[in-house]
């Protein structure tokens, strides 16, 4: 069965900081993989997402993300922390199987400092 | 375009009563799910319809029941409420295939 890691459920970095959430995933075959941002008392909002191709995925608001097979990661990425990017980021693997369904971790609280 | 709408936004039950949350989209796709967000443990799936007329369990499917009462719309029942069924619900939809799923403002319920 799949299964997804977020490591850290919370991550505080400085205004400016690179940020990097990490997720790992566990299948025998890559599944496509998606960055999801709930920012307070509203749904999930799709940052990015890898289904083939070019392994570096660039997102909305300068984030992006990289596909690792060798390391079944799919780590998210941001240069610089801007205040608003404080939100809880999901993970999420899609099996191949037909269904497409989704498969969460359990999320990262992202902080950002002053 | 609404997108995905539920209602009601916010509900309080008492143990052993029922209710519907109700689920639409406009945006004309095939897949819908419903989702619980407890604190710590992400999004579960509860159930899900790949196309109309479809539905399937999920991973916590226990407690509740659906009905896919056309294209557009996708409620979610529970029969008798307990207080393990507070939670926040996301009702979620998407085109056929490995696409981003587009969801719902979410159902804040209170189970007492």
């Amino acid at each position: 069965a799949q299964s997804v890691t977020q490591l850290g459920s919370h991550v505080s970095v400085s205004e400016g900081a690179l940020v990097l959430l990490r997720c790992n995933y566990s299948s025998s075959v890559p599944p496509y993989l998606f960055w999801y941002v709930q920012y307070p008392n509203q749904g999930l909002q799709l940052l990015l997402k890898y289904t083939t191709g070019a392994t570096l995925v660039k997102g909305i608001n300068g984030f992006e993300a990289e596909f690792k097979k060798s390391e079944t990661s799919f780590h998210l990425t941001k240069p610089s922390a801007h205040m608003s990017d404080a939100a809880e980021y999901f993970c999420a693997v899609s099996d191949k199987g037909g269904t497409y369904k989704y498969i969460f971790g359990t999320g990262t609280r992202l902080k950002v400092l002053a | 375009n609404a997108g995905v709408t539920q209602t009601p936004k916010f509900q309080v039950l008492k143990t052993g009563q029922s209710m519907t949350l109700q689920c639409a989209q406009d945006m004309n796709h095939n897949s819908m799910y419903w989702y619980r967000q407890d604190p710590g443990m992400g999004l579960r799936l509860i159930y899900y319809s790949a196309s109309e007329g479809t539905t399937d369990k999920g991973e916590v499917p226990n407690g509740y029941n659906v009905s896919r009462l056309n294209k557009r719309e996708f409620s979610l029942r529970l029969e008798s409420a307990a207080p393990s069924q507070t939670s926040v619900y996301f009702c979620a939809s998407s085109d056929r295939g490995p696409n981003e799923q587009f969801f719902g403002p979410g159902t804040r319920l209170t189970v007492l």
